[in-house]
């Protein structure tokens, strides 16, 4: 089984500032990785996805993460945020070749950008 | 191209009655996943299908809920005899590909049960 843990529920920084938000896994196999972004009332919109390759994935909106194996990790990076990117990030995992096709989701950090 | 759809975006429901919720994927997906998030919880995957297939249903509660993807018109999740935990955001995503690597998500549809 999989699970994912985001370590922090709320994240305030101020406009321009660097952010990173963290995500860890577990798992017993290979998973592919996820960052969805919600906006308030609406639907997920995917961020960035690690599939294979190149361990630092760039995504949409300046975001970028980095896939480490042995620490489990997929960190979500913006090196300067905007009011704009306020939102609920959620990371999420799927077991690499899993017939079941479900996304196993933490349970999302909410970023507040400040001017 | 539409993105998922999904209707409504918002429903109350008073206990004990039914609740229906469409979603349609996007075009060329035949594959439809069902989410429910909580408050303050995160996504919670309850249902995958593809067109007259059920092929995961490990996520749904035992009772009271069902879903159905027929060969012509939207996904349905049907919760009868709706209690106040069902109150929740229903996500539906679709994927054009089975154990997808990407899946797209509709605006959801809020459940409020009084």
């Amino acid at each position: 089984a999989q699970s994912v843990t985001q370590l922090d529920s709320q994240v305030p920084v101020f406009e321009e500032a660097p952010v990173e938000l963290r995500c860890n896994y577990s798992s017993s196999v290979s998973v592919y990785l996820f960052w969805y972004v919600q906006y308030p009332n609406q639907g997920l919109q995917l961020l960035l996805k690690y599939l294979s390759g190149s361990t630092l994935v760039k995504g949409i909106n300046g975001f970028e993460a980095e896939f480490n194996k042995s620490q489990t990790s997929f960190h979500l990076r913006k090196p300067s945020v905007h009011i704009s990117d306020t939102a609920e990030y959620f990371c999420a995992v799927s077991p690499y070749g899993g017939s079941q096709g479900n996304l196993i989701f933490g349970k999302g950090t909410k970023l507040s950008v400040k001017p | 191209n539409a993105g998922v759809m999904q209707n409504p975006r918002h429903l109350v429901r008073r206990r004990g009655q039914e609740a229906r919720l469409r979603c349609s994927p996007m075009k060329g997906h035949s594959h439809v996943y069902w989410y429910r998030q909580l408050p303050e919880e995160g996504l919670k995957f309850m249902v995958y299908l593809q067109k007259e297939n059920i092929i995961d249903e490990s996520g749904m509660p035992k009772e009271r809920f069902s879903a159905e993807f027929p060969k012509e018109g939207p996904s349905i999740l049907r919760i009868q005899q709706v209690v106040r935990g069902d109150s929740a955001a229903y996500f539906c995503a679709s994927s054009p590909v089975g154990g997808s690597y990407e899946q797209y998500f509709g605006p959801g549809t809020r459940l409020t049960v009084t």
